[in-house]
């Protein structure tokens, strides 16, 4: 049973550009949660998608976007992106919104 | 903010008991207690979590006081595979839902 994946690994872009990340979440899980994780950090909540809706949001500002589609699986948007959007994504998905959570490998992002 | 305060780091001998404390004075009665690990670089891992009884699977135990006010995550057998940053985390699943809120974690160093 695969657990949580996410694409790409790891992405350079440089500031001013744009960026989707994905995630596909384990069997059996329709719900997914999005974190950013600065160097040296924890990792902060960004927003959770549950039945193609944000559920949830943290305190991102509407740069971050995101979506889920009909087979639970998800995309992170970041717009304009600024240096300190470099960090660690990652994705984590539930059994539904209230159940624990388990983490994928995350996707390295670099903004130059 | 982190509801939960954690020492930033502890060592540990292979083979002994790492004993990893976490302070969450203001938990409410329906609130969680989450642990998660990251090994450097990669995606957190879900360990354990209780609300008032202790709690054993096959990674760890939990032992959380009869106030609730702390806990500590047993790994009875450390081994080098061990090295990680351990997060403590409450959370009330039906209110917060996804929202997990990380602090700074115990940096374990598990030696020869």
């Amino acid at each position: 049973d695969a657990g949580v994946t996410q694409s790409p690994t790891h992405l350079i872009k440089t500031r001013g550009q744009q960026v989707t990340l994905r995630c596909s979440p384990k069997s059996g899980h329709d719900t997914v949660s999005w974190y950013q994780q600065a160097l040296g950090q924890g990792p902060q909540f960004i927003f959770q998608y549950y039945e193609e809706e944000e559920r949830q949001r943290g305190n991102f500002p509407d740069r971050f976007s995101g979506h889920q589609f009909p087979n639970y699986s998800s995309e992170l948007n970041v717009n304009a992106l600024l240096l300190g959007d470099s960090a660690l994504y990652l994705c984590a998905s539930s059994p539904s919104w209230a159940d624990t959570q388990y983490f994928g490998p995350g996707t390295r992002l670099t903004v130059l | 903010d982190a509801k939960t305060t954690q020492p930033p780091s502890m060592d540990c001998a292979e083979g002994r008991a790492a004993n990893l404390p976490c302070n969450h004075s203001t938990i409410s009665g329906n609130e969680y207690v989450y642990w998660y690990r990251q090994i450097h670089s990669q995606g957190p891992q879900y360990i354990i979590h209780g609300l008032k009884n202790n709690e054993t699977n096959e990674m760890a135990s939990l032992i959380i006081t009869e106030d609730r006010k702390s806990s500590t995550l047993i790994l009875p057998h450390a081994t080098l595979r061990d090295t990680a940053v351990y997060y403590c985390i409450v959370s009330e699943p039906y209110n917060q839902g996804g929202k997990l809120i990380f602090g700074q974690g115990t940096e374990l160093s598990v030696k020869p």
